[in-house]
């Protein structure tokens, strides 16, 4: 059964670079054309996209962070991690890995979510 | 952007129905999905394509949409759907997911 486990720094400066990174086990990482993605929630707040990249290296971003992210992935390590720069106190959430399953191009969904992680931008 | 529309809250007593809907622009021409989130959780994909239900999901979880709006229905209400709710949609002119506000499902 596919898990995801996301890991990083819980504590972030604002100006920094937030950095995770999710392990995948139970299944590859370049298995059946797979995609990945991450997907946060500010405390008491709804879902926000942040992007997914096929395991092959293209990525989709949310516009609105398009300019601050990076996803990247490392089939040797079965993981995929997320870099968003020059963090402010507006970055602050529960940030969750998931598998993103693409269809045709606009069929688009996340079936298999880790539990996420609390990230805190703070000085 | 493509802007996806919940109602914030539904009540419904155990035993009954519930009724989440999620309101777009022609969302009817877009494929949607449904996640369910509990309190201190990892949502959980509960219906994908409109109507379709992953592995493990009970089929008192169903879905429907036509023109401006899409559905999710919960028979049979139980104390442990009580849960966030949000409808999900990709948008291919801007290439990117759009996810509802989410709806907080109350089981009086």
């Amino acid at each position: 059964q596919l898990q995801l486990q996301e890991s990083g720094s819980g504590l972030v400066k604002p100006s920094q670079t937030l950095s995770l990174t999710c392990a995948v086990s139970g299944g590859s990482f370049t298995s059946g054309g797979s995609s990945w993605g991450w997907i946060r929630q500010p405390t008491g707040k709804g879902l926000e996209w942040i992007g997914y990249m096929y395991h092959r290296g293209t990525t989709h971003y949310n516009p609105s962070l398009k300019s601050r992210v990076t996803i990247s992935g490392d089939r040797s390590k079965d993981q995929f991690s997320l870099n968003l720069s020059s963090v402010t106190a507006a970055d602050t959430a529960v940030y969750y890995c998931a598998r993103v399953v693409v269809v045709a191009g606009a069929h688009v969904y996340m079936d298999v979510w880790g539990k996420g992680t609390t990230v805190t931008v703070s000085s | 952007s493509y802007v996806l529309t919940q109602p914030p809250s539904v009540s419904v007593a155990p035993g009954q129905t519930a009724t989440i809907t999620c309101g777009g622009n022609n969302i009817g021409g877009y494929s949607v999905h449904w996640y369910q989130q509990k309190a201190g959780q990892a949502p959980v994909l509960v219906v994908y394509d409109d109507s379709d239900r992953p592995s493990g999901i009970p089929e008192r979880f169903s879905g429907s949409n036509s023109g401006n709006t899409a559905t999710l229905t919960i028979s049979r209400v139980e104390a442990g759907d009580e849960a966030d709710y949000y409808c999900q949609v990709w948008d291919s002119s801007g290439d990117h997911v759009v996810f509802g506000g989410g709806t907080k499902l109350t089981v009086l």
